[in-house]
């Protein structure tokens, strides 16, 4: 079964960091083009990251310079290094394969909270 | 940025009847546009790319229509299960953008 399930997440404060993970199932994450998109409370989708097959990354201007997406190709794992952490970075986070642009499968999603 | 706009916010159907539902992108994305439906408390799941080719698994009674700067999702004879929120989202151009979604609950 294709699957991702993220974790990871949590309550950090203001100026923190926190790393989330996203363990793939069914396919290789190393084969494939991989986002991170998050969702704020109440609110719409945001793309965030995109690490593509051959290592390339991308980000948001909204969190260029404080974020990192890497993989782990011998766990089959993607991961989203989160620096700087503000408060307006409270959102869920999903890790989705991305082909190549838009967005077939999903995880379940992590809940990152930034408060003091 | 391409701005992605959906109208409207919320819409009102009863079951069995159909459902428009537009997205407009603020310059041409091309047939790049893709649909998503997501149900409180879940992730979002791929409905339409290309405009208007279903994804794997999704119902015929979903279709999507449309290119350039306009586009359509029609949900022909809803169903229980079908209401939720809709997004549409631009792969034309960097960043990937989606619109703020259309609830669609029941009448």
């Amino acid at each position: 079964e294709v699957q991702l399930v993220e974790s990871g997440g949590g309550l950090v404060q203001p100026g923190g960091s926190l790393r989330l993970s996203c363990a793939a199932s069914g396919f290789t994450v190393s084969s494939n083009y991989m986002s991170w998109v998050r969702q704020a409370p109440g609110k719409g989708l945001e793309w965030v990251s995109v690490i593509y097959s051959g290592g390339s990354t991308y980000y948001a201007d909204s969190v260029k310079g404080r974020f990192t997406i890497s993989r782990d190709n011998s766990k089959n794992t993607l991961y989203l290094q989160m620096n700087s952490l503000r408060a307006e970075d409270t959102a869920v986070y999903y890790c989705a394969r991305t082909v190549p642009t838009y967005f077939d499968i999903w995880g379940q999603g992590t809940m990152v909270t930034v408060s003091s | 940025e391409i701005v992605m706009t959906q109208s409207p916010a919320t819409l009102s159907v009863s079951p069995g009847e159909r459902a428009t539902l537009s997205c407009r992108a603020s310059q041409s994305v091309s047939s790049n546009l893709a649909w998503y439906q997501q149900k409180p408390g879940q992730a979002p799941r791929l409905l339409i790319y290309g405009a208007s080719t279903r994804a794997t698994g999704i119902p015929a009674r979903f279709s999507g229509s449309g290119s350039g700067t306009e586009f359509t999702l029609t949900i022909s004879s809803l169903q229980s299960e079908d209401f939720a929120v809709y997004y549409c989202q631009q792969y034309n151009n960097w960043p990937l953008t989606f619109g703020q979604g259309t609830r669609l609950e029941i009448k």
